[in-house]
Protein backbone atom coordinates (compact mmCIF):
# COMPACT_ATOMS: atom_id res chain seq x y z
CA UNK A 1 0.00 0.00 0.00
CA UNK A 2 1.48 3.66 -0.19
CA UNK A 3 1.48 5.48 2.42
CA UNK A 4 0.95 9.75 2.09
CA UNK A 5 2.83 11.99 5.00
CA UNK A 6 2.58 15.61 5.20
CA UNK A 7 4.13 18.12 7.19
CA UNK A 8 3.44 20.35 8.75
CA UNK A 9 0.18 19.09 10.97
CA UNK A 10 0.06 22.69 10.76
CA UNK A 11 0.41 26.55 10.16
CA UNK A 12 -0.54 30.07 10.59
CA UNK A 13 0.33 32.65 7.70
CA UNK A 14 -0.69 36.26 7.86
CA UNK A 15 -2.58 37.47 5.42
CA UNK A 16 -1.31 38.48 1.77
CA UNK A 17 1.64 35.88 3.07
CA UNK A 18 3.08 32.41 1.62
CA UNK A 19 1.44 28.94 2.57
CA UNK A 20 3.80 26.00 1.75
CA UNK A 21 2.42 22.51 2.09
CA UNK A 22 4.50 19.46 1.69
CA UNK A 23 3.76 15.67 1.02
CA UNK A 24 5.68 12.72 0.47
CA UNK A 25 4.57 9.05 -0.25
CA UNK A 26 5.97 6.01 -0.08
CA UNK A 27 6.87 5.09 -3.28
CA UNK A 28 7.29 6.99 -6.78
CA UNK A 29 3.98 8.59 -7.93
CA UNK A 30 5.60 9.25 -11.46
CA UNK A 31 4.43 7.13 -13.75
CA UNK A 32 6.62 6.28 -16.56
CA UNK A 33 4.80 5.57 -19.44
CA UNK A 34 2.98 9.50 -19.81
CA UNK A 35 5.39 11.09 -17.05
CA UNK A 36 2.28 12.14 -14.78
CA UNK A 37 2.29 12.42 -11.39
CA UNK A 38 -0.54 10.70 -9.86
CA UNK A 39 -0.63 13.19 -6.81
CA UNK A 40 -3.93 15.08 -6.04
CA UNK A 41 -4.37 18.35 -3.70
CA UNK A 42 -7.96 18.65 -2.06
CA UNK A 43 -9.18 21.49 0.07
CA UNK A 44 -11.93 20.62 2.83
CA UNK A 45 -13.42 23.92 5.06
CA UNK A 46 -15.71 22.78 7.78
CA UNK A 47 -19.10 21.25 7.43
CA UNK A 48 -18.44 21.36 3.82
CA UNK A 49 -17.18 18.13 1.83
CA UNK A 50 -13.31 18.36 0.03
CA UNK A 51 -12.70 20.43 -3.11
CA UNK A 52 -10.08 19.37 -5.65
CA UNK A 53 -7.82 21.99 -5.98
CA UNK A 54 -4.66 20.55 -7.91
CA UNK A 55 -4.44 17.15 -9.65
CA UNK A 56 -1.36 15.75 -12.04
CA UNK A 57 0.64 17.13 -9.24
CA UNK A 58 0.15 20.78 -10.89
CA UNK A 59 -2.71 20.94 -12.81
CA UNK A 60 -5.03 23.33 -11.43
CA UNK A 61 -9.02 22.57 -11.74
CA UNK A 62 -10.76 24.26 -13.30
CA UNK A 63 -11.84 27.64 -11.27
CA UNK A 64 -9.44 27.41 -8.66
CA UNK A 65 -7.32 30.55 -7.99
CA UNK A 66 -4.30 31.09 -9.55
CA UNK A 67 -2.59 31.90 -5.94
CA UNK A 68 -2.80 27.84 -5.26
CA UNK A 69 -0.06 25.91 -7.00
CA UNK A 70 1.77 22.31 -7.08
CA UNK A 71 4.58 21.07 -7.91
CA UNK A 72 7.00 18.22 -7.22
CA UNK A 73 7.91 14.85 -8.95
CA UNK A 74 8.24 11.38 -7.36
CA UNK A 75 7.52 10.83 -4.02
CA UNK A 76 7.99 15.03 -3.03
CA UNK A 77 5.62 17.31 -3.40
CA UNK A 78 4.50 20.76 -2.39
CA UNK A 79 1.26 22.89 -2.20
CA UNK A 80 1.89 26.73 -2.25
CA UNK A 81 -0.48 29.43 -1.56
CA UNK A 82 1.36 32.37 -2.67
CA UNK A 83 -0.74 34.67 -1.01
CA UNK A 84 -2.89 33.42 1.74
CA UNK A 85 -6.75 34.84 1.55
CA UNK A 86 -8.52 35.10 4.61
CA UNK A 87 -10.75 32.41 2.50
CA UNK A 88 -8.09 29.85 2.36
CA UNK A 89 -8.61 29.13 6.04
CA UNK A 90 -8.95 24.96 5.80
CA UNK A 91 -7.51 21.88 5.79
CA UNK A 92 -5.28 20.57 2.80
CA UNK A 93 -4.96 16.89 2.06
CA UNK A 94 -2.84 15.13 -0.79
CA UNK A 95 -4.00 11.85 -2.41
CA UNK A 96 -2.64 9.33 -4.15
CA UNK A 97 -3.68 7.93 -7.59
CA UNK A 98 -1.79 6.04 -9.02
CA UNK A 99 -3.30 2.91 -7.58
CA UNK A 100 -6.75 3.88 -8.76
CA UNK A 101 -9.17 3.19 -8.05
CA UNK A 102 -7.52 2.54 -5.01
CA UNK A 103 -6.90 5.73 -2.94
CA UNK A 104 -4.77 6.91 -0.21
CA UNK A 105 -5.34 10.39 1.42
CA UNK A 106 -2.49 12.35 3.49
CA UNK A 107 -3.12 12.73 6.81
CA UNK A 108 -4.07 16.70 6.62
CA UNK A 109 -2.82 20.01 6.88
CA UNK A 110 -4.60 22.58 8.67
CA UNK A 111 -3.87 26.00 7.69
CA UNK A 112 -5.03 29.33 9.37
CA UNK A 113 -4.11 32.83 9.65
CA UNK A 114 -1.80 34.19 12.12
CA UNK B 1 -23.91 19.47 -14.17
CA UNK B 2 -22.64 16.46 -12.42
CA UNK B 3 -24.40 15.87 -9.22
CA UNK B 4 -24.06 13.18 -6.21
CA UNK B 5 -27.00 13.26 -3.55
CA UNK B 6 -26.87 11.48 -0.32
CA UNK B 7 -29.05 10.44 1.86
CA UNK B 8 -30.05 11.82 4.80
CA UNK B 9 -28.28 11.55 8.66
CA UNK B 10 -28.75 8.35 10.25
CA UNK B 11 -28.96 7.64 13.83
CA UNK B 12 -29.06 3.89 14.68
CA UNK B 13 -28.05 1.34 17.82
CA UNK B 14 -24.80 -0.88 18.00
CA UNK B 15 -25.69 -3.76 16.27
CA UNK B 16 -28.25 -2.30 13.76
CA UNK B 17 -28.28 -2.61 10.01
CA UNK B 18 -27.64 0.34 7.83
CA UNK B 19 -27.65 1.32 4.03
CA UNK B 20 -26.74 4.79 3.04
CA UNK B 21 -27.20 5.78 -1.09
CA UNK B 22 -25.41 7.98 -3.27
CA UNK B 23 -27.19 9.27 -6.49
CA UNK B 24 -25.39 10.37 -9.26
CA UNK B 25 -26.72 12.75 -12.28
CA UNK B 26 -25.21 14.95 -15.22
CA UNK B 27 -23.08 12.16 -16.49
CA UNK B 28 -22.80 8.60 -17.45
CA UNK B 29 -22.92 6.96 -14.01
CA UNK B 30 -21.84 3.33 -15.66
CA UNK B 31 -18.69 4.48 -16.45
CA UNK B 32 -17.02 6.28 -13.40
CA UNK B 33 -15.99 4.39 -10.47
CA UNK B 34 -17.77 6.07 -7.30
CA UNK B 35 -15.63 6.35 -4.59
CA UNK B 36 -16.43 5.88 -0.44
CA UNK B 37 -15.33 8.39 1.85
CA UNK B 38 -15.00 8.31 6.13
CA UNK B 39 -14.26 10.94 7.61
CA UNK B 40 -14.40 10.66 11.79
CA UNK B 41 -15.07 13.88 13.62
CA UNK B 42 -12.16 15.99 13.64
CA UNK B 43 -10.60 13.27 11.81
CA UNK B 44 -8.57 12.85 8.26
CA UNK B 45 -10.07 11.51 4.73
CA UNK B 46 -10.01 7.69 4.73
CA UNK B 47 -10.68 5.83 1.32
CA UNK B 48 -13.10 2.72 1.89
CA UNK B 49 -13.14 1.63 -1.39
CA UNK B 50 -14.91 2.32 -4.89
CA UNK B 51 -17.61 0.07 -7.06
CA UNK B 52 -17.67 0.79 -11.05
CA UNK B 53 -21.33 0.82 -10.92
CA UNK B 54 -21.36 -0.64 -15.12
CA UNK B 55 -19.89 -4.14 -13.73
CA UNK B 56 -20.00 -3.89 -10.28
CA UNK B 57 -16.33 -4.21 -10.16
CA UNK B 58 -15.40 -3.10 -6.64
CA UNK B 59 -12.30 -2.45 -4.67
CA UNK B 60 -12.11 -2.06 -0.77
CA UNK B 61 -9.10 -0.63 1.29
CA UNK B 62 -7.85 -3.51 3.61
CA UNK B 63 -8.96 -1.18 6.36
CA UNK B 64 -12.42 -1.78 5.36
CA UNK B 65 -12.68 -5.51 3.95
CA UNK B 66 -15.07 -7.04 5.53
CA UNK B 67 -16.25 -4.21 7.75
CA UNK B 68 -18.48 -2.49 5.10
CA UNK B 69 -20.31 -3.70 1.84
CA UNK B 70 -20.03 -1.19 -1.43
CA UNK B 71 -23.00 -2.13 -3.80
CA UNK B 72 -24.70 -0.52 -7.10
CA UNK B 73 -27.80 -0.12 -9.29
CA UNK B 74 -26.39 1.09 -12.10
CA UNK B 75 -30.64 0.74 -13.70
CA UNK B 76 -31.15 3.87 -10.92
CA UNK B 77 -27.71 5.54 -11.27
CA UNK B 78 -27.04 4.90 -7.28
CA UNK B 79 -24.17 3.92 -5.18
CA UNK B 80 -25.15 2.19 -1.63
CA UNK B 81 -22.31 1.48 1.72
CA UNK B 82 -24.06 -0.84 4.12
CA UNK B 83 -23.29 -2.48 7.58
CA UNK B 84 -24.69 -5.35 8.69
CA UNK B 85 -23.98 -4.60 12.47
CA UNK B 86 -23.09 -1.38 13.23
CA UNK B 87 -20.64 0.08 16.57
CA UNK B 88 -20.20 3.30 18.25
CA UNK B 89 -16.82 3.30 16.25
CA UNK B 90 -18.47 4.11 12.86
CA UNK B 91 -20.19 7.23 13.87
CA UNK B 92 -18.82 9.53 11.09
CA UNK B 93 -19.38 11.59 7.85
CA UNK B 94 -19.45 9.17 5.01
CA UNK B 95 -18.86 10.94 1.71
CA UNK B 96 -19.47 9.80 -1.90
CA UNK B 97 -17.14 11.32 -4.43
CA UNK B 98 -16.59 10.41 -8.56
CA UNK B 99 -13.51 9.40 -9.82
CA UNK B 100 -12.42 11.83 -12.82
CA UNK B 101 -11.22 10.83 -16.18
CA UNK B 102 -7.50 11.80 -14.53
CA UNK B 103 -8.00 9.14 -11.49
CA UNK B 104 -8.48 11.68 -8.93
CA UNK B 105 -11.75 12.74 -6.81
CA UNK B 106 -13.45 15.38 -9.02
CA UNK B 107 -17.01 15.43 -7.81
CA UNK B 108 -18.08 14.93 -3.77
CA UNK B 109 -21.76 14.24 -2.43
CA UNK B 110 -22.89 16.38 0.32
CA UNK B 111 -21.89 13.54 3.02
CA UNK B 112 -24.13 11.37 5.30
CA UNK B 113 -23.63 11.44 9.22
CA UNK B 114 -23.85 8.40 10.74
CA UNK B 115 -24.46 8.26 14.76
CA UNK B 116 -24.20 5.13 16.51
CA UNK B 117 -25.38 5.15 20.10
CA UNK B 118 -26.60 3.00 22.60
Amino acid sequence: DIVMTQSPDSLAVSLGERATINCRSSQSLLYSANNKNYLAWYQQKPGQPPKLLIYWASTRESGVPDRFSGSGSGTDFTLTISTLQAEDVAVYYCQQYFSTPLLTFGPGTKVDVK
Amino acid sequence: EVQLVQSGAEVKKPGESLKISCKGSGYSFSNYWVAWVRQMAGKGLEWMGSIYPGDSDTRYSPSFQGQVTISADKFINTAHLQWSSLEASDTAIYFCARHADTGSVGDWGQGTLVTVSS
